[in-house]
């Protein structure tokens, strides 16, 4: 009920194109879904986030996809560029018994090759 | 603007001996702290969290233990560290109230030898 379950566990990927990542939950409490990119030896840092009440967010490259009925959730790197190359990890939270946990996926290990 | 600082950056013990590490955060208050650990490769393990001063949560039973001693102060210890306790540990604070966004501090490199 509380995980998150994200893939693929890492994928490479060319200069310019679309990276995907795919994260699905099963409790229906969730109605916050951050994106994390992290990279080497320094914290993550929150990349972009959606709410269930919209299917689409976009910032820049950088595009959530939600679909509620299915409890997935997506993240699209459009003109994916070598300085991508990172951790990106999935999460998940809702009202837990009045705590704010994020329920954080494994992680996806993207490389973009030049 | 909030700030938060973890400190230090890396850190070399032998096994046995105690750890105290600390995070603090500026320009907010009452905020929710969180300690995670990941190790290499690996994903995000939340050890604990704190919703306010003196209020710790376990997350994993374990050879750590937690505080705060103050409102934007949270600190990890442990009386004597075990090989397995080598990992990144990461602080992390939320406004709390239902609002989820997490920011990390950079992290601790801990290497137990």
């Amino acid at each position: 009920q509380q995980q998150v379950k994200q893939s693929p566990q890492s994928l490479i990927v060319q200069k310019g194109g679309i990276s995907i990542i795919n994260c699905a939950y099963e409790n229906t409490a969730f109605d916050y879904f951050p994106w994390y990119q992290q990279f080497p030896g320094k914290g993550p840092a929150l990349l972009i986030a959606i709410r269930p009440d919209v299917s689409e967010k976009k910032e820049g490259r950088f595009t959530i996809s939600f679909n509620k009925s299915a409890k997935q959730f997506s993240l699209h790197i459009m003109d994916s560029q070598p300085g991508d190359s990172a951790t990106y990890f999935c999460a998940a939270s809702g009202p837990q018994g009045g705590s704010e946990k994020l329920v954080f996926g494994k992680g996806t290990k993207l490389t973009v090759n030049p | 603007s909030q700030t938060i600082h973890q400190w230090p950056a890396t850190l070399v013990q032998p096994v046995g001996s105690p750890l105290s590490l600390e995070c603090t955060v500026e320009g907010t208050s009452n905020p929710n702290l969180y300690w995670y650990r990941q190790a290499a490769g690996r994903g995000l393990q939340l050890l604990f969290y704190s919703v306010g001063i003196g209020q710790i949560s376990s997350e994993v039973p374990q050879n750590l233990s937690a505080s705060r001693p103050q409102d934007r102060q949270f600190i990890l210890s442990s009386k004597k560290l075990l090989l397995s306790d080598s990992g990144f540990y990461l602080c992390a604070w939320s406004p709390g109230q239902l609002n989820y966004g997490y920011t990390f501090g950079s992290g601790t490199r801990l290497t137990v030898v």
